[in-house]
């Protein structure tokens, strides 16, 4: 079955770049969508097929999807940014979600 | 802006069926997919299912024997039932919708959430 790894946890220095990653066998050929959760809230979609930001998500939000690895790339790191990330796919007609990432500024 | 709000008992009972309604305001529910999401406790997003107001319906396959989603295009609404619960059920019941329309996109609409717990 397909199934989407995502490390546990990220650490970045406020004010440097994270990279949240998502993989799977040959994710570059599928669209990759990513969403950001802050505790006690709904998701919020951040990157929609691998590189497209919805309206109101900031440019330092970017994406890149390649082989068996797609990327949530967040520059110029804010406190506000520290939250779980999520990467969806489809897998013919099922959904699939990575188990999350906690990304934590220090 | 399209919204989605969730509504339904907040507690069920072991092996009875838990039933949830999303009102969608601000837009029509006859276009677009509609899902229902859902997240244990401290754990990660888990995709319940998928409908078109068309009766068109899709489940997870993990769930499916148990998942009924529905749509009352009337009253700009559709619903989830899941009989045979048990305390793995508890989670917050999310509702999103699908970005494009496509039925296979991202889900750019999310719900506030409704906490549902499966206790005796």
């Amino acid at each position: 079955s397909y199934e989407l790894t995502q490390p546990l946890s990220v650490s970045v220095a406020l004010g440097q770049t994270a990279r949240i990653t998502c993989g799977e066998n040959n994710i570059g050929s599928k669209n990759v969508h990513w969403y950001q959760q802050k505790p006690g809230q709904a998701p919020v979609l951040v990157l929609y097929r691998d590189t497209n930001r919805p309206s109101g998500i900031p440019e330092r939000f970017s994406g890149s999807n390649s082989g068996n690895t797609a990327t949530l790339t967040i520059s110029r790191v804010q406190a506000g940014d520290e939250a779980d990330y999520y990467c969806q796919v489809w897998d013919s007609t099922t959904v699939i979600f990575g188990g999350g990432t906690k990304l934590t500024v220090l | 802006q399209v919204q989605l709000q969730e509504s339904g008992p907040g507690l069920v009972k072991p092996s009875e069926t838990l039933s949830l309604t999303c009102s969608v305001s601000g837009g029509s529910i006859s276009s677009h997919y509609w899902s229902w999401i859902r997240q244990s406790p401290g754990k990660g997003l888990e995709w319940i299912g998928y409908m078109y107001y068309r009766g068109i319906t899709n489940y997870s396959p993990s769930l499916k024997s148990r998942v009924t989603i529905s749509v009352d295009t009337s009253k700009n609404q559709f619903s989830l039932k899941l009989t045979s619960v048990t305390a793995a059920d508890t989670a917050v019941y999310y509702c999103a919708r699908d970005k494009s329309g496509s039925g296979i996109d991202a889900f750019d609409i999310w719900g506030q959430g409704t906490m549902v717990t499966v206790s005796s």
